[in-house]
Parts: C-alpha cells; structure tokens; sequence
C-alpha cells in the first residue's frame, strides 16, 4: 500500500541554520515524490519534484530509493520559509492517485 | 492563466443538510482532484475526475460525491451533513493523462462548518 511519513508535525530552526524535513514512503515500485508547501494565506503550490531535479528558493530533496526517503533539505534558512510542507506520493500506473503526508510546519526563528 | 477557482469560499450548513461546492479548473487542464484538509487529519483525498469520468476515489463514504462537466469544471456533494465533515476542501486541477503524475495546482478552497 501506498503511503508516506512525515515524523515531525513541527520543526524549529534558527535562521541561518541548515533545515531537513523528512519524508519516508512506502511503494513497491518506482515512486514519484513530491513536496508541497502551503505559505499563511496562501494556496498550496507545489515546491518541487524529484524527476526535474531543480532547486527552488534554495531547497533540494534527492530520492533515496534504498532508505525509502525524500527528505527537504535547505543549507540555510531564512525567516520566509516559515510554512507548512508536505510530502506527496504517486505511484508508476495510469491510475495511481497521489497521496499526501500529514505534513511538518516549519518555523524560522530570529 | 487564471488560477483555479472555488466557490463558495465559505459556507456554514447545519447537521443533515446538503452542501454542493464547485471548482473551475485552469483553463485546458482536464483532471480535477479535490481533498478533504483537517487540523487532525492533514489532506485527504476525496477523488479524482478526468474527462467527465470518475478516475480515482479515496477511502470516504458514499454521502461524498462528485461529477465533472465537458467545461472540466467541477462540482462535489455531500450529503446528510456530520459535525466532523467541518473542513477545508480543497480543489486541485492538472494536465494529468496519468492519474497523479502531473503537478497539481490548487485553489483557495471552500472552508465548510457544520453546526
């Protein structure tokens, strides 16, 4: 079955300080990850997904096939990253839908 | 490119009535997702249309319905109303030929509260 993990409901950092929320999944075969963020009084935009392989605003997350993770990563954070992120799941079928974690709110501290 | 559109935008409705919420997707995408969004619960998806068809359905009773229009727009339904159906829903349209693949763009959402 499909699912997706995301241990931490909340995580706090220093600005400055290097960020990594995690996220584990649970797929048999060749996921397609996603993550999600959702800014106070904004609508939910996708930050980004492993297949393009980019950076945005400074984050990156490698899918580790071998440890089932897609963790977010960001060498340093800065106060406009306070949001709440999710971790999104599909699967390789036509027909797989995509699954959401329960997401981790991030807050930046001065 | 307008953005995906939700109406209402709120909506108070008391126990054992109906709710009917609409989504516009952004032009020429042709799949329409729409998910339940709770403090305790986090995003859960509701289902899935494409072409007028119901694609993908989540693990919801049968009081949770939906259908799409040739415009792609859509529009979902729940009937008999519960206290705990107090939610944000959210509306997601995409290019999506396959399912779940694609980058889903969001709407504003529909906050429902059931008294």
């Amino acid at each position: 079955a499909q699912r997706v993990t995301q241990p931490e409901k909340l995580l706090s950092v220093f600005k400055g300080a290097p960020v990594e929320l995690k996220c584990n999944y649970s797929y048999s075969g060749s996921p397609e990850l996603f993550w999600y963020v959702q800014y106070s009084r904004q609508r939910l935009q996708l930050l980004l997904r492993h297949i393009s392989r980019e950076s945005i605003k400074g984050f990156t997350a490698d899918l580790n096939k071998g440890e089932t993770s897609f963790h977010l990563k960001k060498p340093f954070a800065q106060e406009e990253d306070s949001a709440m992120y999710y971790c999104a799941l599909s699967g390789e079928h036509r027909d797989d839908k995509i699954i959401f974690g329960k997401g981790t709110r991030l807050h930046i501290l001065p | 490119k307008a953005g995906v559109t939700q109406t209402p935008r709120y909506l108070i409705k008391t126990r054992g009535q109906q709710v009917t919420l609409s989504c516009s997707p952004i032009s020429g995408h042709r799949s329409v997702s729409w998910y339940q969004q709770t403090p305790g619960q986090g995003l859960q998806f509701l289902f899935e249309y494409f072409s007028e068809t119901q694609r993908n359905k989540g693990n919801f009773p049968g009081r949770f319905s939906g259908r799409q229009f040739s415009n792609s727009r859509s529009e979902m339904n729940v009937s008999t109303l519960e206290l705990g159906d107090s939610a944000l829903y959210l509306c997601a349209s995409s290019l999506a030929v396959t399912s779940g693949q694609e980058t889903q763009y969001f709407g504003p959402g529909t906050r429902l509260l059931v008294l």
